[in-house]
């Protein structure tokens, strides 16, 4: 069953800019994680956090996370026209063994 | 390059083909998983592996035989494929006592025609 939920679907937006995705999900959790995946290739890591985090930042990317509205934040800061992917977040299983992922926002940088 | 490896990258097989998927994994993890990606859907976890032991199969037809014969390797069987099978399978790999930051290969893209 689907536990994440991106948000927007879709994001356009000029290079320099900042973007902004939003992931939304069911049930407790200890961590979340976002991951990056080019045109049809495979995914990749970029950011966990924890459930005891509100903030983490790791080089242009800052993750947030509210457990109380069960909600977390993917901030690219001055995107890139290299930054264009799917972004999806990730949270454990209810049995712990495996991720289950969201649909994803599909994000363009143009330049 | 994640540490893991996929082949082959692409794949047309008929409905009564048989084949296999095969990842490879460089990282020493000992939890190996296998999903597949369709357009406009989110990614679903097909099998899991750990120490070369099933611990998850969610809800996956026959006709997918996944198999394990060490930590490094995990092969995904085909068998009398249906179109709708047609999809990215993607393959990872993670330390067995943490399911997080998952490792992925570049996929493989299979059409069933």
């Amino acid at each position: 069953s689907q536990q994440g939920e991106e948000d927007p679907q879709a994001l356009s937006i000029q290079e320099g800019e900042n973007a902004t995705m939003n992931c939304s999900y069911k049930t407790s959790i200890n961590n979340l994680q976002w991951y990056r995946q080019n045109s049809g290739r495979g995914l990749v890591h970029l950011i966990l956090i924890r459930s005891n985090e509100r903030e983490k930042h790791s080089g242009r990317l800052r993750v947030t996370l509210d457990t109380s509205k069960k909600s977390s934040s993917l901030l690219i800061t001055a995107s890139r026209a290299a930054d264009t992917a799917s972004y999806f977040c990730a949270t454990p299983n209810q049995a712990g063994t495996a991720l289950i992922f969201g649909k994803g926002t599909t994000l363009s940088v143009s330049s | 390059e994640t540490g893991v490896t996929q082949t082959p990258r692409h794949l047309v097989m008929g409905m009564t083909n048989k084949k296999s998927l095969k990842c490879e994994q460089h990282l020493g993890h000992n939890a190996m998983y296998w999903y597949k990606q369709s357009a406009k859907k989110p990614l679903e976890l097909m099998f899991v592996y750990s120490l070369e032991e099933r611990v998850e199969n969610n809800s996956v037809p026959s006709r997918f035989s996944p198999e394990c014969p060490n930590s490094s390797h995990l092969f995904l069987h085909l068998h009398t494929l249906q179109p709708e099978d047609s999809a990215l399978y993607l393959c990872a790999s993670s330390p067995a006592d943490s399911y997080n930051e998952q490792f992925f290969g570049p996929g493989t893209r299979l059409t069933v025609l």
